[in-house]
């Protein structure tokens, strides 16, 4: 299985920073990489797909990169309501996987 | 629109078998590339994949849940359904389903449902 891994576990953040969330794979997903949103109670919701491509309806604030098995999702400009937990998820190969996530708290 | 809905039995005893449905509305799982998958998350923790059925009846489960697991569909009444067997406490989560689907690849998990919460405890 292929293994994301998220890092930092947890981002404490001040409105109108620029940030970076980290994705890491332990084998190559190509760009078969996606980020989901997920605020307190609520489902998951799809922010970028393949790696970089962006969602509409989604802020333009929120950004992806990278290819392989290196991520980053970023947010340019945090927002209060971007209080959320950001997963990436692999579809590159069955089974799929998520990331731990990566939460954001906002100071 | 889209929409998607699960439902399920709410609390069962553990080694009963657990049988989720998710109904949905805005697409058919008859269309070509469509595909509605299963997804959990226990509480405070994090999503895993459970089980994936495509238009063209392929499916595809996690393996870490061995042989506990079967997708089904209703494409008249649309609907897709998930049974897991044997259940015990590591299997309270909320549960989720999603479309998702297949084009050359597969495509991610751009709609889902609001969720239904399944406790096991006896």
């Amino acid at each position: 299985d292929v293994v994301l891994t998220q890092s930092p576990a947890t981002l404490s953040v001040t409105p109108g920073e620029r940030i970076s969330l980290s994705c890491r794979a332990s084998e190559s997903v190509d760009t078969y990489l996606h980020w989901y949103q997920q605020k307190p109670n609520e489902s998951p919701r799809l922010l970028i797909k393949y790696a970089s491509q962006s969602i509409s309806g989604i802020p333009s604030r929120f950004s992806g990169s990278g290819s392989g098995t290196d991520f980053t999702l970023s947010i340019n400009g945090v927002e209060l309501e971007d209080l959320s937990i950001y997963y990436c998820q692999q579809g590159n190969s069955l089974p799929f996987t998520f990331g731990s996530g990566t939460k954001l708290e906002i100071k | 629109q889209v929409t998607l809905k699960e439902s399920g039995p709410g609390i069962l005893q553990p080694s009963q078998t657990l049988s989720l449905t998710c109904s949905f509305s805005g697409f058919s799982l008859s269309t070509s590339g469509i595909c509605v998958s299963w997804i959990r998350q226990p509480s405070g923790k994090g999503l895993e994949w459970l089980a994936t059925i495509c238009w063209e009846d392929s499916k595809g489960y996690n393996p870490s849940l061995k042989n506990r697991l079967t997708i089904s569909k209703d494409t008249s009444n649309n609907q897709a359904f998930l049974k897991i067997t044997s259940v015990d406490t590591a299997d309270t989560a909320i549960y989720y389903c999603a479309r998702s689907g297949y084009y050359s690849s597969y495509i991610p998990f751009a709609y889902w449902g609001q969720g239904t919460l399944v406790t096991v405890s006896s």
